[in-house]
């Protein structure tokens, strides 16, 4: 089965770091692209940030760009976001979730989410 | 911000049918496939609808996509109580060089 599970969500201040991560299971992870998508409290869907398969090509939001940096590693299946200078405004939801590339591609599966919140 | 418009909600009683639309541009849904994503209570999104009507093993027939132009809708035939939910439209958009989501629209059955 494949399986999509995100941790390291927390309460962190404004300006703070978080790193978040995505354990991947039951693909072959190092042939996916991969993606990150957050939703705000009552909020819809906001993409994060792409990273191909070897990691070639890495694509970000304008809303995050300069501040979070996507990253993975193969050998142990995971996914990860560091995210830097953060802003009351990141307070979301994270979901990590893959693709076959990017561009005309699906978002399938999606992980359960991990909240992260920036506050005071 | 959303860059996909839709309207902010819809509903209909059960068997009834029911279309949502999505609006966008050339960068995005003119030059690229439409995906659609639902998303139950409480519950992560789940692909719905990809690549002109393909949907994932599990998803009925129900579910049905077309694009003309910029615009796309999702179409929900013989509605369901099961099918309240949010639904979003998706696209890549060359000019952004990034995915760009619908505004998503809640959907009541009454």
């Amino acid at each position: 089965e494949v399986q999509l599970v995100e941790s390291g969500g927390g309460l962190v201040k404004p300006g703070g770091s978080l790193r978040l991560s995505c354990a991947a299971s039951g693909f072959t992870f190092s042939t996916y692209c991969m993606n990150w998508v957050r939703q705000a409290p009552g909020k819809g869907l906001e993409w994060v940030s792409s990273i191909s398969y070897s990691s070639s090509y890495i694509y970000y939001a304008d809303s995050v760009k300069g501040r979070f940096t996507i990253s993975r590693d193969d050998a142990k299946k995971s996914l990860y976001l560091q995210m830097n200078s953060l802003r009351a405004e990141d307070t979301a939801v994270y979901y990590c979730s893959r693709a076959a590339g990017i561009g005309n591609y699906s978002f399938d599966p999606w992980g359960q989410g991990t909240l992260v919140t920036v506050s005071s | 911000q959303s860059v996909l418009t839709q309207p902010p909600s819809a509903s209909g009683t059960p068997g009834q049918r029911v279309t949502i639309s999505c609006s966008g541009s050339s960068s995005n849904i003119g030059s690229n496939t439409v995906k659609w994503y639902q998303q139950l209570p409480g519950t992560a999104p789940k692909l719905l609808i990809y690549n002109n009507n393909q949907r994932p093993s599990g998803v009925p027939d129900r579910f049905s996509d077309s694009k003309s132009g910029t615009s796309a809708s999702l179409a929900i035939s013989g509605l369901q109580s099961e099918d309240e939910a949010d639904y979003y439209c998706a696209a890549w958009d060359d000019s952004l060089k990034g995915y760009v989501f619908g505004t998503g629209t809640k959907v009541t059955v009454l």
